[in-house]
């Protein structure tokens, strides 16, 4: 089964408005975090922003949120106000800490995101 | 630089060669990973290093593949009689030491692209 799922390989969004990246996940770790990361075409994996699965509020990073639904294990990315550098590949990725003893991360398929003037 | 340093940018080899890469983590980071990306899909983990513990070595897809690292200093990510399929983009990140809040992110180099002709 797939750790991480990421089920939109592609999204357009005009400039200035907000669009929400989706992502599940799946594991039976009570404890775990989840990041998501930017890549833009230039190849660098740029850190956004970071959730962990005991945080009581949702994740905030300047225009970007992460709006974390446990239950449904769900942790999508919203980013306000669309910028045209925001074109990129963005990854959601998950690490595991108990289950496993893992330290490294397990990255979903990601989704390109264009933002269109 | 203060980040994550990988080198060869680029590496083109022919099947069956050997090649050697470098990653040159940031100052004080105690915990290396490696993983492989290739062409339009997610990141893959290859191997972890953490202080003087030993390696999670679980994502190695074959023996021809293995990974050293000196104490917190510099790790090479060595393929042996490389083969087509291990043409991607070879990705190095540090972290801060992952203790068991393990909320530090990784920050990643921009990779070495290796071609497999």
């Amino acid at each position: 089964a797939q750790k991480i799922t990421q089920t939109q390989p592609g999204m357009f969004v005009q400039e200035k408005e907000a669009v929400t990246l989706d992502c599940t996940y799946d594991t039976s770790d009570p404890s775990y975090g989840l990041f998501w990361y930017k890549q833009p075409s230039s190849g660098e994996m740029i850190f956004l922003i970071y959730q962990g699965s005991y945080d009581q509020q949702n994740a905030t990073e300047g225009r970007y949120s992460l709006n974390f639904q446990k239950a449904r294990k769900s942790a999508n990315l919203v980013i306000s106000a669309s910028q045209l550098g925001d074109s990129a590949m963005y990854f959601c990725a998950m690490r595991e800490y108990l289950d496993t003893g893992r330290r490294a991360l397990t990255f979903g398929s990601g989704t390109r995101l264009q933002v269109q003037p | 630089g203060a980040g994550v340093s990988q080198s060869p940018s680029n590496k083109v080899t022919e099947k069956g060669k050997d090649v050697e890469l470098r990653c040159d983590p940031i100052s004080g980071h105690t915990a290396l990973y490696w993983y492989r990306q290739r062409l339009g899909q997610g990141l893959e983990f290859l191997i972890y290093f953490q202080g003087n513990s030993a390696p999670d070595k679980s994502g190695l897809p074959s023996d021809r593949f293995s990974a050293e690292r000196t104490g917190e200093s510099v790790s090479t990510l060595t393929i042996q009689r490389t083969q087509q399929e291990d043409s991607a983009v070879y990705l190095c990140a540090s972290s801060e030491s992952t203790g068991a809040d393990g909320n530090q992110p990784q920050h990643f180099g921009d990779g070495t692209r290796l071609s497999i002709l």
